[in-house]
């Protein structure tokens, strides 16, 4: 098996941009999952398949996945983005799936 | 309405068992893979088991051996037997449904507490 490496907090400014990575060996082999999680709330998927954004997600949100790192971008960044963020992937060797460490985004 | 609905979570003691509920609604249960995840105590998540649309099912070794997931399509339900339960597997579990290698629907999460 294998980990997918988050940074444990980003911290970041209104308006400004905060990037979340997700590092793995050749993980841009894969397709890469993000999901929001803030405190009693279920989980919220705001990437899927790398760059997808389901219905409902403001476009501030964005993702790109190459070589060893996904990365989510959240961009013009807003008080209610403070949250919990998971990268997963799907591991079609193992049939197992996979989430990040997490990463816990503050903003300022 | 689209839901998971999860029960059968208290305290257990070290090396007991106990037996996770999930109800499921609003969608056609059987097309779908299913899977339960947890998150810990201040911990991150964490996938502990899955179960495909065949029945075919999947564990990371963390609880290979020890919990089993099984589904009823009749009752639209999904079940996690967790056997064997250490202090370690204390956690929040959830009802997930799968689309496509992705999550798309939570349940609302059961507490399992094992503690002596």
């Amino acid at each position: 098996s294998y980990v997918l490496t988050q940074p444990p907090s980003v911290s970041v400014a209104p308006g400004k941009t905060a990037r979340i990575t997700c590092v793995e060996n050749n993980i841009g082999d894969k397709s890469v999952h993000w999901y929001q999680w803030k405190p009693g709330q279920a989980p919220l998927m705001v990437i899927y398949y790398d760059t997808d954004r389901p219905s409902g997600i403001p476009e501030r949100f964005s993702g790109s996945n190459s070589g060893n790192t996904a990365t989510l971008i959240i961009s013009r960044v807003e008080a209610g983005d403070e949250a919990d963020y998971y990268c997963q992937v799907w591991d079609s060797g193992s049939g197992h799936h996979v989430f990040g460490t997490g990463t816990k985004v503050t903003v300022l | 309405e689209v839901q998971l609905v999860e029960s059968g979570g208290g305290l257990i003691q070290p090396g007991g068992s106990l037996r996770l509920s999930c109800a499921a609604s609003g969608f056609t249960f059987h097309t779908f893979d299913m899977h339960w995840v947890r998150q810990a105590p201040g911990k991150g998540l964490e996938w502990v088991s899955g179960i495909d649309s065949t029945g075919a099912t999947y564990y990371p070794d963390s609880v290979k051996g020890r919990f089993s997931v099984s589904r009823d399509y009749a009752k639209k339900s999904l079940s996690l037997q967790m056997s064997n339960l250490r202090a370690g597997d204390t956690a929040v579990y959830y009802c997930v449904r799968e689309n496509s290698r992705y999550f798309d629907l939570w349940g609302r999460g059961t507490l399992v507490t094992v503690s002596s």
